[in-house]
């Protein structure tokens, strides 16, 4: 059974304090890991898509990097504005070959303090 | 360009009854998938639609389901009501599935007394 699991569950830092959230992920065959960001009472809105071992996206404060068995996200200097639950998601090669769900892990919570 | 709409934003049901939600997706966007969001099990994939047919479902009873029109807008029914099924449900779109991220809606908010 596909898994991805989010470390840590939530992190606090101070404004400018750099950090790292991890995405790790046990599945069958990789066919895209996907990064969201979700706001208190709004859907997920995308990120970042990443496809194969090595590959990096950035996007202002944020980069994600991804593994064969992890992906992470890295937020420098942050600002409170970046206060969010951030969601990583994988989508697999199986099920005929029209299987496009995504398996979602719990999130991480971040809390920026100005 | 719109992003994804659902409707409505918030409902209230009692246990047995049965519910409908709505769900626009993006224009050109073939693809609808629908989510089940709760703080104990986060996002579980519900089910997806393209092109009218349900594509593939996630492990949820009978109760649910959904259905695409050919403007590929879709609908989500639940009968008889649980309380369980207390959660934000969303809906997402993509072009047409495959390797490409998917936008969401801000969700439907069902509670069920």
């Amino acid at each position: 059974e596909d898994q991805v699991t989010q470390s840590p569950e939530a992190l606090r830092l101070q404004e400018g304090e750099s950090s790292s959230l991890n995405c790790s992920y046990t599945v069958s065959g990789l066919r895209g890991l996907f990064w969201y960001r979700q706001d208190p009472g709004k859907g997920p809105e995308f990120l970042f898509t990443l496809y194969s071992a090595g590959e990096e996206k950035e996007k202002e404060r944020l980069k994600a990097t991804l593994t064969k068995k992890e992906s992470f996200l890295h937020i420098t200097a942050p600002k409170p504005e970046d206060s969010a639950t951030y969601l990583c998601a994988v989508q697999v090669v199986g099920g005929g070959g029209s299987n496009y769900k995504l398996t979602f892990g719990k999130g991480t919570l971040l809390t920026v303090n100005p | 360009k719109a992003g994804v709409t659902q409707t409505p934003r918030y409902l209230i049901k009692t246990r047995g009854q049965q519910v409908t939600l709505s769900c626009s997706p993006i224009s050109g966007h073939r693809s609808v998938s629908w989510y089940q969001q709760t703080p104990g099990q986060g996002l579980q994939f519900l089910f997806e639609y393209f092109s009218e047919t349900q594509r593939n479902k996630g492990n949820f009873p009978g109760r649910f389901s959904g259905r695409q029109f050919s403007n590929s807008r879709s609908e989500m029914n639940v009968s008889t009501l649980e309380l369980g099924d207390s959660a934000l449900y969303l809906c997402a779109s993509s072009p047409d599935g495959a390797n490409q991220p998917q936008h969401f809606g801000d969700g439907t908010r069902l509670s069920i007394l």
